[in-house]
């Protein structure tokens, strides 16, 4: 099992620019979440998906992040325009159905300058 | 000005030594408990886990206590190796209507000296 898939592993970008990270989920898995760990607040949910629709998106940071999952094998992260303090490492987790578990992928360290 | 970080508490051992890592959780509701391992430049990775039915679950070298009545979780691990070195999540695990939803605490650091 190639485990969650996550791009780019590292993103550097100037402030204002679009940024976009990417999710494979684990084939069969039908929770999807978004993370972002920080030194500063820790591992932090920013949004969940069950069955491709988003459940709960409260932890979205503000408007500037919007995240998609257009079918079972691929979600994607947005933020634009990007600022510096949306610098972090962005984790992409996925789990079967009614269990807590969650896989995490390897993460994507983002930059923004 | 330059930020504080988030201070992660740290558990230095002796190669060889029992490690024990704490963990205070929040919702007396949680019935489910996760403890994860994160290396340095990975995910976290799942170590073990326990239900609220149970009050400790014993692997080979990992064994986990859960006290619910006063809403404590530790993680022991016997004869500490240096690759144990990582900072160790609990998670906590609630149902609600949408499903699951798993809450993360600050973690703690453990260093294995050699």
């Amino acid at each position: 099992d190639a485990g969650v898939i996550q791009s780019p592993r590292h993103e550097v970008t100037e402030m204002g620019q679009e940024v976009t990270l990417r999710c494979k989920p684990i084939s069969g898995h039908n929770s999807l979440f978004w993370y972002r760990q920080t030194m500063m607040r820790g591992l932090e949910l920013l949004i969940y998906f069950n069955n491709n629709v988003p459940i709960d998106d409260s932890g979205m940071p503000e408007d500037r992040f919007s995240a998609k999952m257009p079918n079972a094998s691929f979600s994607t992260l947005k933020i634009q325009p990007s600022e510096p303090r949306d610098s972090a490492v962005y984790f992409c987790a996925s789990s079967p159905t009614n269990t807590g578990e969650l896989f995490f992928g390897e993460g994507s360290r983002l930059t923004v300058l | 000005g330059e930020s504080v970080g988030l201070h992660l508490p740290t558990l230095s051992v002796q190669e060889g030594d029992n490690s024990i890592i704490n963990c205070a959780y929040s919702n007396s509701a949680s019935d489910y408990f996760i403890w994860y391992k994160q290396e340095s430049g990975k995910g976290p990775q799942f170590i073990t886990d326990i239900r609220s039915n149970m009050d400790k679950r014993q692997g080979q070298r990992v064994t986990v206590l859960l006290n619910k009545t006063v809403k404590h979780l530790s993680l022991q691990i016997a004869a500490t190796q240096p690759g144990d070195s990582a900072v160790y999540f609990c998670a906590e695990n609630m149902e609600y209507n949408a499903g699951n939803m798993l809450t993360f605490g600050g973690g703690t650091r453990l260093m294995v000296k050699p």
